[in-house]
């Protein structure tokens, strides 16, 4: 079954500094990865995707993601933490079977915490 | 542009009632998603529609609910005889086939007392 993990619950770090929020996912043949976000009192945003070419993914706000297929991870990360990127994070994976291209699977969301 | 719109924004009923949900999506994007985020959790696909195809229920979780969407436009999830377990934010998101990419609704907190 396809799948996706997001194995933090929360994320702290302080501002300034990286980040790194995980994703792992579980698919039959080459997957469509997506991050999105969810500030508060508001809807998910769309921040990036991988489809093909380049492992690396430059997306909205100084976030990318790199797409690792041996270790089935697609890790969301920014050089340099905002207080502003305070917000909750999922991740997302297009199941590549022709049958069931039109689902989605999301990770269970990471609360990413960043202190001034 | 307008985006995705979603009434009413907070639904609060009490257990046994029938609710509707509406969903407006934004013109052209013909593929529109209900997904439902329970507390904890991460999103969790209901239904999918596209164009005038028959729309993929798979994730409906009982036969208590269901979903329609006139003319290709607006969407309605309707939840009939509430549970309690029935208390998510419920979401709509278009996807915008020429990037793959979904624009979600804000949601509608559903509470059932």
């Amino acid at each position: 079954a396809q799948s996706v993990a997001q194995p933090e619950d929360q994320v702290n770090v302080a501002e300034g500094n990286p980040l790194t929020v995980k994703c792992t996912y579980s698919v039959s043949g080459n997957p469509y990865l997506f991050w999105y976000v969810q500030y508060p009192n508001r809807g998910l945003q769309f921040l990036l995707k991988y489809i093909t070419g380049d492992n690396l993914v430059k997306g909205s706000y100084g976030f990318e993601a790199e797409f690792n297929k041996s270790q089935t991870s697609f890790h969301l990360k920014k050089p340099s933490a905002l207080v502003s990127d305070s917000a909750l994070y999922f991740c997302a994976v297009r199941d590549p079977a022709l049958y069931n291209f039109n689902k989605f699977y999301f990770g269970s969301g990471t609360k990413l915490n960043v202190k001034p | 542009g307008a985006g995705v719109s979603q009434s009413p924004s907070n639904k609060v009923t009490e257990k046994g009632k029938d609710v509707e949900l509406r969903c407006d999506p934004i013109s052209g994007h013909t593929a529109l998603y209900w997904y439902r985020q329970s507390l904890g959790q991460g999103l969790e696909f209901l239904i999918y529609f596209q164009g005038n195809s028959a729309p993929d229920k798979s994730g409906l979780p009982s036969d208590r609910f269901s979903a329609e969407r006139t003319g290709g436009s607006v969407s309605t999830l309707t939840i009939q005889r509430t549970q309690q377990e029935d208390s998510a934010v419920y979401l709509c998101a278009n996807r915008d086939a020429l990037t793959d990419t979904q624009y979600f609704g804000p949601g509608t907190r559903l509470t059932v007392l």
